[in-house]
């Protein structure tokens, strides 16, 4: 079945240093990636999304790039802020008849001043 | 703008106690999910509707039972609580199986104590 691995948590930065979270699956056929963000006492909300091999999806500016041949979909940010602060959720959508979305287990991010 | 809401956002239960966690969305979408999120765990998809009329079992459906009351509501019920069941539990909902994007609204999210 499809499966989503990303890096352990929690990861702590200083503002304005540079953030990898990486993440990658195992899936069939052609899925579709996210990153999802989950806020302290929030659901979860989209963050980006890259739907073919090599597309890159930016929000906030945070970027990740679909990688087909590493499986890979690692998130990035050149600067992060405290506002940033978050868990981070990897996910992959699969392209099969009921395109299940399936998560990882999360990277809390910790950001300070 | 409310999206997703889900209630209660609390709820603390005895174990063999029932309790139904209610979703509604007001975004028109027909598909609608309860994940359940455990530490270390990320989400869990309990059960799910593709559209209104239809339901199914996701990964951990054993324990709980759903009912999409209509294209808004779909309502997830614990007959016999246990103390596995402690989790937060999330309602989402997306434009449909086929849906363009693929992106799911989440509710803020339901935080159930058994004991």
């Amino acid at each position: 079945g499809n499966s989503v691995t990303q890096m352990e948590g929690p990861v702590t930065l200083s503002e304005e240093a540079f953030l990898t979270i990486n993440c990658t699956y195992t899936a069939t056929g052609y899925p579709s990636l996210f990153w999802y963000v989950q806020y302290p006492g929030e659901g979860l909300q989209l963050l980006l999304k890259a739907t073919k091999a090599d597309d890159k999806g930016s929000n906030k500016g945070f970027e990740a790039t679909y990688r087909k041949e590493t499986t890979s979909f690692h998130l990035e940010k050149g600067s992060v802020q405290v506002s940033d602060s978050a868990v981070y959720f990897c996910a992959l959508r699969d392209s099969g008849g009921y395109q299940k979305v399936t998560f990882g287990t999360g990277t809390k991010l910790q950001v300070i001043p | 703008n409310a999206g997703v809401t889900q209630t209660p956002k609390f709820q603390v239960l005895k174990t063999g106690q029932s309790m139904t966690l209610q979703c509604a969305q007001d975004m028109n979408h027909n598909s609608m999910y309860w994940y359940r999120q455990d530490p270390g765990m990320g989400l869990r998809l309990i059960y799910y509707s593709a559209s209104e009329g239809t339901t199914d079992k996701g990964e951990v459906p054993n324990g709980y039972n759903v009912s999409r009351l209509n294209k808004r509501e779909f309502s997830l019920r614990l007959e016999s609580a246990a103390p596995s069941q402690t989790s937060v539990y999330f309602c989402a909902s997306s434009e449909g199986v086929t849906g363009i994007t693929g992106e799911l609204f989440f509710g803020e999210g339901s935080r159930l104590t058994v004991l």
